[in-house]
């Protein structure tokens, strides 16, 4: 399994681009990285999901390098409603291969 | 669509007592999934499944039992409740193929 590092929370104010980057230095050849956000009592979100260089959708663009040992999820002008945690997953989950949430990042917008 | 349902959203449950927790899906998802999610944690996955028939430990197995008769449910039993299975259950399911996952609100457990 592919172990993920998240800095354990992040702060914002409104309006800003927060940029939250994951470390995934055992990352194989098939792994994707998706990314899913969480607000509290509830179930995670899926947010996005990428391979290799730039993936963009209406609410973030994910960058990943070359060389796909790390991966910044971009949120673009953050509002209240952002706050929540972030978890960053690497894995082949579509092929049925197990893989694991880690501890995820908590972002605080503050106004 | 309902998405993914789950029943029920508390209990409350003796130590050594059992219960299943039920879930279900209306996607036609071939992948179903257990986690777990304890106070300021993240998801442990516990079971997970790839279709009728088949199902595989994840991390954190010992203590649940599952089974996936059919391409709609995925139930978790605990089959004797200990205070450290306190927590948030959730499940989720996913297309074959695909790594987006639905997850369902959530059952809060407590054992006592």
């Amino acid at each position: 399994l592919a172990k993920t590092t998240q800095p354990i929370s992040m702060d914002s104010y409104e309006g800003q681009e927060v940029n939250i980057t994951c470390s995934h230095n055992n990352i194989a050849t098939n792994d994707y990285i998706t990314w899913y956000q969480q607000f509290p009592s509830q179930g995670p979100r899926f947010i996005i999901q990428g391979y290799k260089t730039k993936v963009t959708n209406e609410v973030a663009s994910l960058f990943i390098p070359a060389d796909r040992k790390s991966s910044t999820l971009s949120l673009p002008r953050v509002s209240l409603s952002d706050t929540a945690v972030y978890y960053c997953l690497v894995g082949d989950w579509g092929a049925g291969n197990m893989l694991t949430f880690g501890g995820g990042t908590r972002l605080m917008v503050k106004p | 669509n309902a998405g993914v349902t789950q029943t029920p959203k508390f209990q409350v449950l003796k130590t050594g007592q059992s219960m299943t927790l039920q879930c279900a899906q209306d996607m036609n998802h071939e992948y179903m999934s257990w986690y777990r999610q304890d106070p300021g944690m993240g998801l442990r996955l516990i079971h997970y499944s790839v279709g009728a028939g088949i199902t595989d430990q994840g991390e954190v197995p010992n203590g649940y039992n599952v089974s996936r008769s059919t391409t709609e449910d995925f139930p978790l039993r605990l089959l004797s409740a200990a205070p450290s299975q306190t927590s948030v259950y959730f499940c989720a399911s996913s297309s074959q193929g695909l790594d987006e996952q639905y997850f369902g609100p959530g059952t809060r457990l407590t054992v006592t």
